[in-house]
């Protein structure tokens, strides 16, 4: 059984640019959610996707956004890149709504 | 706001004794509990999740809740040197079932 995938696992930008972070949720998992985690903070919500469609949405401007694709799997976009999103990007997919969340190794971002 | 509060430690404890984690949280209502371990540079592994009142076995690992008085504990019996690492608690506190996560508690085991 495949776990979450994320890619890419390292990415630099400058400021100003936009990104698109993937992620493969685990086999038979229809959740899937995003994180954004600075050094030494624990993860903090982005969004929520259940079935293809958004399920909450934690506070950040509307330049991040994502989306569901019919087998499940996720994107994450951010637009006009700022230094404070250099973080880790963490995806992470569950069984239901309800379920243990899995996380995918994250994605490193630096922007410049 | 919601919020979930832990300890930044470090803790440190010597090999082979017990540690213990605390976190607390601020919605009453709260139904799912989480501990995650974290380590250096990796992302968070999922270690437990209890859901109600009492205490959970898993291995060396026993998670403890208490919805009254709004606080979850982690403990670790017989550390190893392997489980230094930061310990992550989170809590869903709504019914759209997302997390609010503490900053973690960095964990030292001493040989």
């Amino acid at each position: 059984e495949t776990g979450v995938t994320q890619s890419p696992t390292h990415l630099i930008k400058t400021r100003g640019q936009q990104v698109t972070l993937r992620c493969s949720s685990q086999s038979g998992h229809n959740t899937v959610s995003w994180y954004q985690q600075a050094l030494g903070q624990g993860p903090q919500f982005i969004f929520q996707y259940y079935r293809e469609e958004e399920n909450g949405r934690g506070n950040f401007p509307p330049r991040f956004s994502g989306l569901q694709f019919p087998n499940y799997s996720s994107e994450l976009n951010v637009n006009a890149l700022e230094l404070d999103d250099s973080a880790l990007y963490l995806c992470a997919s569950s069984p239901e709504l309800a379920g243990e969340q899995y996380f995918g190794p994250g994605t490193r971002l630096t922007v410049l | 706001q919601k919020e979930v509060e832990q300890n930044s430690g470090p803790l440190s404890v010597p090999e082979g004794a017990i540690a213990s984690l605390n976190c607390t949280y601020s919605d009453r209502g709260s139904q799912s509990f989480f501990w995650y371990r974290q380590y250096s540079g990796k992302s968070p592994e999922l270690i437990m999740s209890i859901y109600s009142n009492g205490d959970k076995e898993d291995g060396r690992f026993t998670a403890q809740l208490n919805k009254a008085s709004q606080y979850v504990s982690l403990l670790i019996r017989d550390s190893q040197p392997s489980d230094s690492a930061t310990y992550l608690c989170a809590v869903n506190m709504d019914s759209n079932y997302q997390l609010i996560w503490g900053a973690g508690t960095k964990l030292i085991i001493k040989p």
